[in-house]
C-alpha cells in the first residue's frame, strides 16, 4: 500500500482554469504537507494542516487553496491557472508525536499552457 | 528564520570515487536533520536523519552524514558511488514547532 498517495500524477491544463490535486496518506499521520518544487528542484512548502487547522500559510498567491475533509486527506485546490504555476507539487505527512521525518508522496507535474 | 544552504549545486563524479556534499544550516536551537534523495522522476526518499546521540549518522545504501553544531554543518558522505547514486539530494532541518525547511539541492551525476 502506498504510504502518501496523490491524484493525479500528471495535469495539463489551459491558463485560467481552476484544478484540483488529491492527497491522501494512510500512515494516521496528524500533520500533511504541500510543497511546490521549481524547475530548478527548489522546495518551497505552500501549507501545512495539523488535525485540520491550517497552521502556516508561506505567502503563496490566494488562488491556492488547501482543503482538509479529513485528518487522511489535504487536497490543494487552485484557482485561475496560470503559467508560472507550473511545476511539481509533492503532498507529504508525518506524525508530530512520534515520528520526525516527513514522508512524501509521488509528486504531481502540473503543466500550464 | 532559519535556512539551509548547500555547497554545491552540481557535483559530477566517476564510479567509486569519495562523495562529500555540504550542508549548512541558521538556527542555534536544537534541530532535526535530514538528507533527502530524489532520483529521476521520483519523490523525496528519506536517506537519513540525526536528532540526538552519535554525531555520525548512518543512512541507508551506505550513506553517512556527520552532524558538527559549532560549524552548524550536517554534511553527507559515501566512499565509494555507483551510477544509481545518480540523483538530486536535499538536505533539511526541521526544529520543534516549524515546518521542514528545505536546502536548494545538490545534483550528482556519476559516470559509468
Amino acid at each position: 500500500d502506498t504510504a502518501v498517495s496523490q491524484t493525479p500524477k500528471y495535469l495539463v491544463t489551459q491558463m485560467g482554469n481552476d484544478k484540483s490535486i488529491k492527497c491522501e496518506q494512510n500512515l494516521g499521520h496528524d500533520t500533511m504537507y504541500w510543497y511546490k518544487q521549481d524547475s530548478k528542484k527548489f522546495l518551497k512548502i505552500m501549507f501545512s494542516y495539523n488535525n485540520k487547522e491550517l497552521i502556516i500559510n508561506e505567502t503563496v498567491p490566494n488562488r491556492f487553496s488547501p482543503k482538509s475533509p479529513d485528518k487522511a486527506h489535504l487536497n490543494l485546490h487552485i484557482n485561475s491557472l496560470e503559467l508560472g504555476d507550473s511545476a511539481v507539487y509533492f503532498c507529504a505527512s508525518r506524525e508530530t508525536a512520534t515520528s520526525i521525518e516527513a514522508f512524501f508522496g509521488q509528486g504531481t507535474r502540473l503543466t500550464v499552457v | 528564520a532559519q535556512s539551509v544552504s548547500q555547497h554545491n549545486h552540481h557535483v559530477i563524479l566517476s564510479e567509486a570515487a569519495s562523495l562529500e556534499l555540504g550542508c549548512n544550516y541558521s538556527y542555534g536551537g536544537t534541530v532535526n536533520l535530514f538528507w533527502y534523495v530524489q532520483y529521476p522522476g521520483q519523490h523525496l526518499q528519506l536517506l537519513l536523519k540525526y536528532f540526538s546521540g552519535d554525531p555520525l549518522v548512518k543512512g541507508i545504501k551506505g550513506f553517512e552524514a556527520e552532524f558538527i553544531k559549532s560549524k552548524f554543518s550536517f554534511n553527507l558522505r559515501k566512499p565509494s558511488v555507483q551510477w544509481s547514486d545518480t540523483a538530486e539530494y536535499f538536505c533539511a532541518v526541521h526544529n520543534y514547532g516549524q515546518n521542514f525547511v528545505f536546502g536548494p539541492g545538490t545534483r550528482l551525476s556519476v559516470l559509468p
